[in-house]
């Protein structure tokens, strides 16, 4: 077990709709990282957040979004969901917000009919 | 552009045949090299980080090394447990404190008995 707690393990939702993946890091970690693995891309940076504020942003769509809250628990809400969007989205957490030795939670499996 | 690249993409070892994975990179402002293993449905699981040319890391029956290029995986005398997708990632920095962890594709190991 990582210490990252992520939730809903599975979602499954319609072409169009909006969803709300949350995070919860690990006690103590103040940096929270956002990836999307898909079979043919492997895994993608998202998003990362340190102490609330947006750090460093990787290959997220406009249709995505995220916030960290001052208990440090993530949310990325995605919204007019496409077949596409169909993945695992993981989130990890590390102390500093340098990305080093992030621990991931067990993943979101999110399908979109 | 910055890339990931490890090979082969599949691996297929009787157990106790040792072997060897690699990962190459192409990027600029490397600030470490991490190894990861990925369980099927799982969130990838910290296994080494690596800084400089010439640095060498063990565990159990795994060691990574790494040059100014590329990183190897070294597997000894491996047992089925060790079946997982090992996943390199390098962490980059564009400016200031902000990182990002580009991963490869990883190799699937699988060890048969």
């Amino acid at each position: 077990d990582s210490g990252v707690t992520q939730t809903p393990k599975h979602l499954i939702t319609a072409t169009g709709q909006r969803v709300t993946l949350r995070c919860s890091p690990r006690s103590g970690d103040l940096s929270v990282y956002w990836y999307q693995q898909s079979l043919d891309q492997g895994l993608q940076f998202l998003i990362q957040y340190y102490n609330g504020e947006e750090r460093a942003k990787g290959n997220i769509l406009e249709r995505f979004s995220a916030q960290q809250f001052p208990d440090l628990h993530s949310e990325l809400n995605l919204s007019s969901l496409e077949l596409g969007d169909s993945a695992l989205y993981f989130c990890a957490s590390s102390v500093e917000g340098t990305n080093t030795e992030a621990f991931f939670g067990q993943g979101t499996r999110l399908t979109v009919v | 552009e910055d890339q990931v690249t490890q090979s082969p993409e599949a691996l297929r070892l009787q157990e106790g045949e040792s072997s060897s994975l690699n990962c190459s990179y192409t990027v600029s402002g490397l600030r470490g090299l991490f190894w990861y293993r990925q369980d099927p449905g799982k969130g990838p699981e910290f296994l080494f980080t690596l800084y400089s040319a010439g640095e060498e890391k063990e565990k159990e029956r795994l060691k990574a090394t790494l040059t100014k290029k590329e990183s190897f995986l070294h597997i000894t005398a491996p047992k089925p447990e060790d079946s997982a997708t090992y996943l390199c990632a390098v962490l980059i920095f564009y400016g200031g404190s902000q990182g990002n962890l580009i991963f490869g594709k990883g190799t699937k190991l699988s060890v048969k008995p």
